[in-house]
């Protein structure tokens, strides 16, 4: 089945850590998007990429980097400049043609500095 | 950048009684999507609206977009526990790229 692997599902990082989610997609989509989630708010975009090799600042970019080396992959560095970095990770995907297409997620990645 | 509020944000309700959540966008929206949150899990796209005063329905669910499309909402007749969760509306943003910007999302739960 087509879909969109996240990993590790939790992660737990010490201060002054680097640590790199994993997103991989099978759907042969050519967009993806790396959103992160506070309890009890919604998603605030922190980079995506529409094609291989290029990729653009979100919202909140600041202390994350990532690449996009394939088209199935687009992994997510947190690096130590990210202040607050416990949150929930999701990577999503989406088809664009002409139109507009349901974004695919992830089911998330949990990161907890401890 | 453009926003997408969406209001209330918590909604406690009896099982059998009725749910809506509203969208609002101070701007006019190309599209708007609605994705359903369970506990635990991850967003999963239900709908997407597109055209001025469109109304859709999957089962329970009614959803709508405003005349202006500045607006959208979402309507749960009569209420089960496995409509637990948080539902968020989302509009495309084109700016050179497409942008998928998210409201604040609505809890909604459930006394069984």
């Amino acid at each position: 089945d087509g879909g969109i692997t996240q990993s590790p599902k939790y992660l737990f990082r010490k201060e002054g850590q680097n640590v790199t989610l994993s997103c991989e997609q099978n759907l042969n989509h050519d967009a993806m998007y790396w959103y992160r989630q506070d309890p009890g708010q919604g998603l605030r975009l922190i980079y995506y990429s529409q094609i291989v090799n290029d990729f653009q600042k979100g919202d909140i970019a600041e202390g994350y980097s990532v690449s996009r080396e394939k088209k199935e992959s687009f992994p997510l560095t947190v690096t130590s400049a990210q202040k607050n970095p416990t949150a929930f990770y999701l990577c999503a995907s989406n088809f664009e043609g002409q139109g507009f297409y349901g974004y695919t997620f992830g089911s998330g990645t949990r990161l907890t500095v401890v | 950048g453009q926003q997408v509020m969406q209001i209330p944000q918590y909604q406690h309700v009896q099982e059998g009684e009725d749910f809506t959540t509203y969208c609002n966008s101070s701007t006019t929206l190309s599209n708007i999507q609605w994705y359903k949150q369970r506990p635990g899990g991850h967003p999963v796209f239900l709908i997407q609206l597109v055209k001025s005063g469109e109304v859709k329905k999957q089962k329970r669910l009614t959803f709508q977009f405003g005349e202006a499309k500045k607006n959208s909402s979402l309507h749960i007749t009569a209420t089960q526990t496995t409509d637990v969760g948080t539902y968020f509306c989302a509009a495309i943003i084109i700016q050179g790229a497409q942008k998928l910007v998210f409201g604040q999302g609505t809890r909604l739960t459930i006394n069984p």
